[in-house]
């Protein structure tokens, strides 16, 4: 079945830089690889997707990435800003429900 | 729209109790998902309902978990009898049911089980 790593589980950087979450899939099918971010006792929430079409997407200060042939994508946060700071979670999916979830990255932005 | 609504948002029992999670998809949504997320395992999909027909219930742990949807408004998650390494944040999820569309997450219940 799917499997989906998530690296790296915790990243550290400075406020205005940049953060990059990598995430790699083993089901060369999945085409719909979604974004989420949970905030200390909150609910995730999808921040941006992507789907097997497309090779990248952004929305201001994040974008996505993705690369079939190596079976990744990656989150890319500019100019972080302490409400960046959050676990996000990729996922990959190749049909109408079943997401497979990576393991999540604690991203935390200093001052 | 309120979002998806779950009740209790948290729930303390004593080990061997009946515990019943309620949730409410948005609605038009046809895609309905439990979630549990510890920190050991992350976030595992429990079942997934469409069209308030169970699909999936592979994640279920065992059979002292139990899930129902009996119309497009509510779902319940039920354990019996509970035990301590139920505890756990319990979320809900729907969808419009399309491929390639986002779940919403309800708030969650935290499960506490002593």
């Amino acid at each position: 079945g799917e499997n989906v790593e998530q690296h790296p589980s915790t990243l550290s950087v400075q406020e205005g830089d940049s953060a990059v979450i990598k995430c790699t899939y083993s089901d060369s099918a999945s085409n719909y690889f979604p974004w989420y971010k949970q905030e200390l006792g909150k609910r995730p929430q999808l921040i941006i997707d992507i789907r097997s079409n497309v090779g990248e997407k952004k929305d201001q200060r994040i974008a996505v990435t993705l690369n079939k042939t190596a079976k990744h994508f990656s989150l890319h946060i500019t100019e972080t800003q302490p409400e960046d700071s959050a676990v996000y979670f990729c996922a990959a999916s190749k049909s109408n429900y079943q997401l497979i979830w990576g393991a999540g990255t604690k991203l935390i932005i200093k001052p | 729209d309120a979002g998806v609504i779950q009740s209790p948002r948290h729930e303390v029992t004593e080990m061997g109790q009946e515990v019943t999670l309620r949730c409410k998809p948005i609605s038009g949504h046809n895609s309905l998902f439990w979630y549990r997320q510890t920190m050991m395992r992350g976030l595992e999909l429990l079942i997934y309902f469409n069209n308030n027909v169970p699909i999936d219930d592979s994640g279920m742990p065992e059979d002292r978990f139990s899930a129902k949807m009996p119309n497009a408004s509510f779902s319940t998650l039920k354990i019996q009898p509970s035990e301590p390494r139920d505890s756990a944040v319990y979320f809900c999820a729907s969808s419009p049911g399309t491929v390639d569309t986002e779940a919403f997450f309800g708030q969650g219940t935290r499960l506490t089980v002593v």
